[in-house]
């Protein structure tokens, strides 16, 4: 296995509640990045981190905010969820090896009602 | 505006037979590519990748091929097989030192045994 983990895997949420995904690392990669899936749109790029306490904005970060207080850990928050945050949410890593792109997580399935 | 376009949703294609899937991407700054597949409730996985001093990269039954002035990069799998039915995205990224990706809506393949 890649040694990145991502929890939950399923959570169902009510609207107007905050909710925190976690992907957890242990390859000690620098960079860090959290994508959503939807019909249609494909991966989109919400969040980004270059190092710890380094984050940077996607194309569809309003609404999220992140946060990577050490290599191993990057979080997702969702501050407020709705229901177009539906979605199935994926973490992944990268080495410096270009030639591999990411490995991604497993994915984290979130349904807001 | 859609940076990295897979403009055909889905593909059939008998076993043992070549899959051709194509990506087309606007952006002359992106000059590494790459190639994922996706299984239901899993997370994509790397295939193949592709830089831009290159025009193919060849990885067993699998080949990508880059043509740059058309600004399109295509997959061929050969032979195909009932095994690499999937969804596969392409992903395009610049030298900007972040490494962000940016992926097409995806390519849903079906190989019919």
């Amino acid at each position: 296995d890649a040694g990145i983990t991502q929890s939950p895997r399923h959570k169902v949420t009510e609207t107007g509640t905050p909710v925190t995904l976690r992907c957890h690392q242990t390859e000690n990669h620098r960079y860090m990045y959290w994508y959503r899936q939807d019909p249609g749109h494909g991966l989109r790029l919400i969040h980004y981190s270059y190092g710890v306490k380094d984050t940077d904005k996607g194309e569809v970060s309003d609404g999220y905010s992140v946060s990577r207080s050490k290599t191993e850990d990057f979080l997702l928050t969702l501050e407020s969820a709705t229901s177009s945050q539906t979605s199935v949410y994926f973490c992944a890593i990268r080495g410096q090896e270009t030639s591999y792109g990411y490995t991604f997580g497993s994915g984290t399935r979130l349904t807001v009602v | 505006d859609q940076q990295v376009k897979q403009n055909s949703p889905s593909l059939s294609v008998q076993e043992g037979r070549i899959s051709i899937l194509n990506c087309d991407y606007t952006n002359s700054m992106f000059d590494y590519f790459l190639w994922y597949k996706k299984y239901p409730a899993e997370g994509p996985t790397f295939l193949i990748s592709i830089s831009s001093i290159k025009d193919k990269n060849e990885d067993g039954r699998f080949t990508v091929f880059l043509n740059k002035s058309a600004k399109h990069l295509s997959l061929h799998i050969v032979p195909s097989q009932p095994g690499d039915s999937a969804v596969y995205f392409c992903a395009a990224s610049g030298t900007s030192g972040t490494y962000k990706y940016i992926f097409g809506t995806g390519t849903r393949l079906k190989v019919l045994a």
